[in-house]
């Protein structure tokens, strides 16, 4: 079936560095893929929108320049914190659905914990 | 804006009795509705999705009711296992972009004890 990969899955990085996320579409084509962002017990909050060979839509509240979102082929979409701050650190997770093969049901990647030091 | 609570927050059950998570939401024009299970640091599984025209999806021990006019849904798990000790979070699609768009609750933890 469909699977989305998400890589790293645990990364460490110095205060004030940038650290990247892949999140890839193994056997499928996403034009459209989904970041959310989760801080210790509390829920999957959508972050932006990233689309294929555009601009992404940010949530309201989220910072576009410091979170940058390229999505430059049909089956890997990245997310660059920039300028990362201890309070960046959270779990990240990318979404992406098959709409070919498996109707509406949304496939998410394993997810990234990001700790900033 | 679309809210999405759930309740309990957390569940301690033994091993066999069967379960209800309860979901809510406060606008009734979804796309449709998802349950997943995320297991501690993991990402999340999907269990069942419910389209707005349906009232109910089932798999295994599993049954998702929906009822989009209340704004309700409910997970119910048969015969709880160990196994099943996770976080449950159910998700409301928006409409519009092809319900690719979630709005998540704050989940449920569930522990199962033997």
């Amino acid at each position: 079936g469909a699977v989305v990969s998400q890589h790293p899955s645990w990364v460490i990085c110095k205060s004030g560095t940038s650290v990247k996320i892949e999140c890839r579409s193994l056997d499928f084509q996403a034009t459209t893929m989904f970041w959310y962002r989760q801080f210790p017990k509390q829920s999957l909050m959508l972050m932006a929108t990233s689309n294929e060979g555009s601009k992404a839509t940010y949530e309201q509240g989220v910072e576009k320049d410091k979170f940058l979102i390229n999505h430059a082929s049909l089956t890997l979409s990245t997310l660059t914190v920039t300028s990362a701050h201890p309070e960046d650190s959270s779990f990240y997770i990318c979404s992406a659905r098959d709409p070919v093969h498996s109707g509406n049901t949304i496939y998410f990647g394993e997810g990234s914990w990001l700790t900033v030091v | 804006k679309q809210e999405v609570t759930q309740i309990p927050a957390a569940l301690s059950v033994p091993e066999g009795e069967n379960l209800v998570l309860n979901c809510s939401f406060t606008d009734s024009a979804i796309y449709n509705l998802q349950w997943f299970r995320q297991d501690p640091g993991k990402g999340l599984t999907s269990l069942l999705l419910i389209q707005s025209s349906q009232r109910e999806q089932t798999s295994g021990r599993l049954n998702a009711s929906l009822d989009k006019s209340s704004g309700r849904s409910t997970l119910y798990i048969a015969a709880s296992q160990p196994g099943d000790s996770a976080t449950y979070l159910c998700a409301v699609a928006r409409l519009g972009n092809a319900g690719n768009m979630l709005t998540f609750g704050g989940g449920t933890r569930l522990m199962v004890k033997p």
